[in-house]
């Protein structure tokens, strides 16, 4: 089945560590999003890339990171540098012409300890 | 810089009712506006999709509608059931192809 893989669904992070969180997708998208989502707030964007080994900053891409070197994998990395980053990230792509449909994967709840 | 408004932030209704809910726009130079489901703890799910130059979109029970010069889309849904119980998104796709959010409605469909 076609779609947006994002591993994994929870993960823990240590005060100081960096984490990667991964997004896969098999729909021959060229655009890829990362949103971060805090309870009650709507999805903010962090990155986004609309070709391969290129990608910009979204509104709050301060202590993350991405890299694209392949049309199908967009991960993100939370840095030490992130101050607060206990959230719900999600990841997305679409066709990368202007009128087209975004699709979204499950999900990565990250949670500081 | 785009900004979306989804009213009201929750809405309960009894099993049956039509509903309708509300997502506004502050720039009306938009690609198209999308409507996602989400439920608690999931991804989103796309509903409708409307494209700048079309006026509405239908899938099942669910109608979307699109006034970009007023910078106002509805979403319609037909005899509600407890299952549409989650939270509605709109998201409005303009300039840099980025897709900004509204913050959501929360439905409840009681039985």
């Amino acid at each position: 089945d076609g779609g947006i893989t994002q591993s994994p669904k929870y993960l823990f992070r240590k005060e100081g560590q960096n984490v990667t969180l991964s997004c896969e997708q098999n729909l021959n998208h060229d655009a890829m999003y990362w949103y971060r989502q805090d309870p009650g707030q709507g999805l903010r964007l962090i990155y986004y890339s609309q070709i391969v080994n290129d990608f910009q900053k979204g509104d709050i891409a301060e202590g993350y990171s991405v890299s694209r070197e392949k049309k199908e994998s967009f991960p993100l990395t939370v840095t030490s540098a992130q101050k607060n980053p206990t959230a719900f990230y999600l990841c997305a792509s679409s066709r990368g012409l202007p009128s087209t449909e975004a699709f979204f994967g499950q999900g990565t709840r990250l949670t500081v300890v | 810089k785009q900004e979306v408004t989804q009213i009201p932030a929750a809405l309960s209704v009894p099993e049956g009712e039509n509903l309708v809910l509300n997502c506004s726009f502050t720039d009306s130079a938009i690609y198209n506006l999308q409507w996602f489901r989400q439920d608690p703890g999931k991804g989103l799910t796309s509903l409708l999709l409307i494209q700048s130059s079309q006026r509405e979109q239908t899938s099942g029970r669910l109608n979307a509608s699109l006034d970009k010069s007023s910078g106002r889309s509805t979403l319609y849904i037909a005899a509600s059931q407890p299952g549409d119980s989650a939270t509605y998104l709109c998201a409005v796709k303009s300039g840099a192809q980025k897709l900004v959010f509204g913050q959501g409605t929360r439905l409840t469909i009681n039985p």
